[in-house]
């Protein structure tokens, strides 16, 4: 079964640092494309970036380049989404998930392209 | 970034009602679109890519249409498991996998 398993909710005084994950099972985690989803309450499903585990090649929204870095280990079959300061503005629920359809340079390649695996998401709460 | 409009916002309907929510994008995305469903405490989930391609194990009472900068989702005869909130995405941009604000369907 593919699975995406992410790491625990999260609370934290703005200025922290913060690291998630997302770690992968089921399936040759280095050959396919995953994605970071925010979610701020009450609002609709921002990507923010997307990393190839084969060879680290990420691409992000330009909302987010700078704000957040992404990576991944495929030794260990786990991506990240970390934050060096974090802001109230960060609160939000954030997810991985697998995606189809995106190729080589990181665009998709025909319309069949969709996360068809996602974590369960973790929450973020930035607070003082 | 391509800007993404759902309409309505929310509806309330009945088990039993066809639905329909429309999504437009602020350029032509092609067939460049996929429709979610979101339940509280869940991860979304995908229901149709493509526009109109019914994602397997999807159930066939939901539909997708459209291309260029207009789409719709239709659900036909509403399950008491459909009340969500279903958001529409481009996929025709990379990375910026913009989405449409949501429409949240609730009970009547």
């Amino acid at each position: 079964e593919v699975q995406l398993v992410q790491s625990g909710a999260e609370v934290k005084k703005p200025g922290e640092s913060l690291k998630i994950s997302c770690k992968g099972s089921g399936y040759s985690f280095s050959n396919y494309w995953i994605g970071w989803v925010r979610q701020m309450p009450g609002k609709g499903l921002e990507w923010m970036g997307i990393i190839y585990p084969g060879d680290s090649d990420t691409k992000y929204s330009p909302s987010f380049q700078g704000q957040v870095t992404i990576s991944a280990d495929r030794s260990i079959r786990t991506a990240y989404l970390q934050w060096t300061s974090v802001k109230a503005s960060d609160s939000a629920m954030y997810y991985c998930a697998r995606h189809l359809g995106i190729g080589d340079w990181g665009y998709c390649s025909s319309p069949t392209c969709y996360p068809d695996t996602w974590g369960q998401g973790t929450l973020v709460t930035v607070s003082s | 970034d391509i800007q993404m409009t759902q309409s309505p916002s929310s509806l309330s309907a009945s088990v039993g009602d066809s639905v329909t929510i429309a999504c437009r994008t602020s350029e032509n995305i092609k067939t460049y679109l996929n429709w979610y469903q979101h339940k509280p405490g869940k991860a979304p989930e995908v229901l149709i890519y493509g526009a109109s391609i019914l994602k397997s194990g999807a159930p066939s009472r939901f539909s997708g249409s459209g291309s260029g900068t207009d789409f719709t989702l239709t659900i036909t005869s509403l399950q008491p498991e459909d009340f969500a909130t279903y958001y529409c995405q481009q996929t025709y941009r990379s990375p910026s996998f913009t989405s449409g604000p949501g429409t949240k369907v609730d009970f009547k």
